[in-house]
């Protein structure tokens, strides 16, 4: 497809269960981000991947999320135990490969919007 | 501590006339971005704009542009002859490094924009 896609769109679940919400990059898109949007409030920076490498997931609220891009491309983002504080939006963004500044866009997915009950 | 702070939580203008939304950042980086992201209620992310810390000229994107105060550390959107598909969430975001190096956005809170008839 020819922008970020994510999946499921919605999600309801209930306390104590695990989810897993996918995302699709952008082809070719090295670098992944992941963020979490709670209700009237802007997007918070949960991980970043390089390819496979996650790099970066200093903003993991806690051992219950765990993110994976295993072949550097679709990624991952598991809750396990999911709690009510964990309903929110979760975006998916990538960009492109290239290290020229002038390419700044971030491209983000519709998002998932996890609903826990 | 807040790096990037809007402080209009919602906004109202009449359709066709010109709005700006206020964005304050803190950073002690010399190299950094700005954007300014419009998120409808479908919930996709949208970039409208951006200004890189060294650029000297304010950005333009059509109706938009961005008012860059570097001393001031302010980038606040400018959005001129509003039409009724305006009526959204802008948040404005700042990125510390490049993508590839890791560099996140951060973002704001979000100001609610709606456009009147």
């Amino acid at each position: 497809g020819a922008g970020v896609s994510q999946s499921p769109r919605y999600k309801v679940a209930k306390r104590g269960q695990d989810v897993a919400l996918r995302c699709d990059p952008i082809s070719g898109h090295v670098s992944l981000f992941w963020y979490q949007q709670a209700l009237g409030q802007g997007p918070e920076f949960l991980t970043y991947f390089q390819n496979e490498a996650q790099l970066d997931k200093s903003g993991l609220p806690s051992d219950r999320f765990f993110a994976e891009r295993p072949e550097g491309s679709v990624s991952t983002l598991k809750i396990q135990r999911t709690q009510q504080e964990d309903s929110a939006v979760y975006l998916c963004a990538s960009s492109s490969p290239w290290t020229d500044a002038t390419n700044e866009k971030l491209f983000f997915g519709s998002g998932t919007q996890l609903s826990v009950l | 501590a807040q790096k990037i702070t809007q402080t209009q939580p919602g906004m109202f203008v009449q359709e066709k006339e010109a709005v700006t939304l206020d964005c304050t950042y803190d950073t002690s980086d010399q190299s950094y971005g700005l954007f300014w992201y419009k998120q409808p209620s479908s919930g996709e992310m949208i970039f409208l704009i951006y200004q890189g810390s060294y650029d000297e000229q304010n950005a333009t994107e059509g109706r938009y542009s961005l008012n860059f105060q570097k001393a001031r550390k302010s980038a606040n959107l400018v959005i001129s002859a509003s039409q009724l598909g305006d009526s959204a969430m802008y948040f404005c975001a700042m990125r510390e490094g490049l993508y590839n190096q890791g560099g996140k956005l951060i973002f704001g809170q979000g100001t609610e924009l709606s456009v009147k008839p």
